[in-house]
This record gives C-alpha cells, sequence and structure tokens, in this order.
C-alpha cells in the first residue's frame, strides 16, 4: 500500500496563475482533508470530504476550491495564487470520523511569487 | 469552541533524559485526544490517541499520554529520549459533539535532542 500520495512535492507560482495539487489513497477511506501548514500556526483545515462526490468548508476555505470525482483522489485548486498561499500543504483520509487516526500524505511545498 | 494549546514552541533535552510536552485543551464536552510527530520533510503521523477509554494512552517509540480531566492536560511523556525522537510533535483534539469532522491542531512543540 502507498498509503496517502500527493503531487507534486514542490511548486512555485507567480501571483495570480492556478493551480491543481492532487492527492491520492488506497485504502478504501471515506474521508479525505486538506490542510495548510504554516510556522507557529500548526495545521489549519482548507476543505474536507465525506465521501465521493461530497465536499466541505474548513476553517480557512478562501481562495480554494476543492473536487472528489472519485473516492481515491481529492483535488485542491487554486485559481488565482496569491503570496499569502504559501504554505505546506497536506492531505489526509482517515476511514471514519470520531476518534480515527487521519493518515497523512508527505505534502506539497507551495511558493507564490 | 475547542482549542489546543501546546505549551513551549523549542523543547531541548539530553539523550536519556525524561520528555515531558504539555498539551492543554478546551473542549465543551469529553473530546478524542491525539498525538501526531512530523518528521522532517515528511507528513504527520499518529503517535497515540485517547478516545474515552482508558486514561493513560500507551503510543509507540515507548510514548504515552495521561488524560487529566480536571487539568484539561494531554501531556506526552517519554522517560528516555533518543536521538531518534528529534522531530515536531502535535496535539489535536476532535469534538465528538460536532461529528468529528473538525480536529483542531496545536501550534506544535519542536523536540531537540542532545548527544
Amino acid at each position: 500500500n502507498a498509503g496517502v500520495t500527493q503531487t507534486p512535492k514542490f511548486r512555485v507560482l507567480k501571483t495570480g496563475q492556478s493551480m491543481t495539487l492532487l492527492c491520492a489513497q488506497d485504502m478504501n477511506h471515506e474521508y479525505m482533508y486538506w490542510y495548510r501548514q504554516d510556522p507557529g500556526m500548526g495545521l489549519r483545515l482548507i476543505h474536507y470530504s465525506v465521501g465521493e462526490g461530497t465536499t466541505a468548508k474548513g476553517e480557512v476555505p478562501d481562495g480554494y476550491n476543492v473536487s472528489r470525482l472519485k473516492k481515491q483522489n481529492f483535488l485542491l485548486g487554486l485559481e488565482s495564487a496569491a503570496p499569502s498561499q504559501t504554505s505546506v500543504y497536506f492531505c489526509a483520509s482517515s476511514y471514519g470520523v470520531r476518534g480515527d487516526t487521519q493518515y497523512f500524505g508527505p505534502g506539497t511545498r507551495l511558493t507564490v511569487l | 469552541a475547542q482549542s489546543v494549546t501546546q505549551l513551549g514552541s523549542h523543547v531541548s533535552v539530553s539523550e536519556g533524559a525524561l520528555v515531558l510536552l504539555r498539551c492543554n485543551y478546551s473542549s465543551s464536552v469529553p473530546p478524542y485526544l491525539f498525538w501526531y510527530v512530523q518528521y522532517p520533510n515528511q507528513g504527520l503521523q499518529l503517535l497515540l490517541k485517547y478516545t474515552s477509554a482508558a486514561t493513560l494512552v500507551k503510543g509507540i517509540n515507548g510514548f504515552e499520554a495521561e488524560f487529566k480531566k480536571s487539568e484539561t492536560s494531554f501531556h506526552l511523556t517519554k522517560p528516555s529520549a533518543h536521538m531518534s525522537d528529534a522531530a515536531e510533535y502535535f496535539c489535536a483534539v476532535s469534538d465528538p459533539g460536532t461529528g468529528g469532522f473538525k480536529t483542531i491542531f496545536g501550534a506544535g512543540t519542536r523536540l531537540f535532542v542532545k548527544a
């Protein structure tokens, strides 16, 4: 099992450019999450999904969109990147929700110039 | 509203010394509590979790944590630090009352282990 994988690992964008981050999991998990990690702030939830075809906003959703067309994939889009979106992005998945362990991908380091 | 406070953004210990990483939480109901570890350039992985069973929880790599409701704490300990324990540690809380969808992470504590 590969677990949770993320593509790409690194990316540099110019302000206003768009991009999509791909997350894939092979554990048949229902729940998937996108977080951003900034120094001194821990992880903050951007969006999450409770199943194929469903998405919901997390703590910091502005400037991001997501889609979950297939159960194993969860895409995070930035339509018009801003320097404030420079961060490390983590995808995670879990079997259930109540007290279940979240399994994290290795992260994508994004720099917006 | 839930919140998590980790006391100390950096903790330094000598190899073989006790590791104590502090976490206090705020929640209106008994929460689920987690400790995750992040090694350099990697994602987070679970160390241990409390889900309303035994208050003393044992995790991987010799770590354990005790849920103390009266103190709203969930401190992480390890009797003897090893060089390989150097990493960043995150305490997290999930409120069953909200369906558990939102896990709130603390700001993290970076552990340094000196030889």
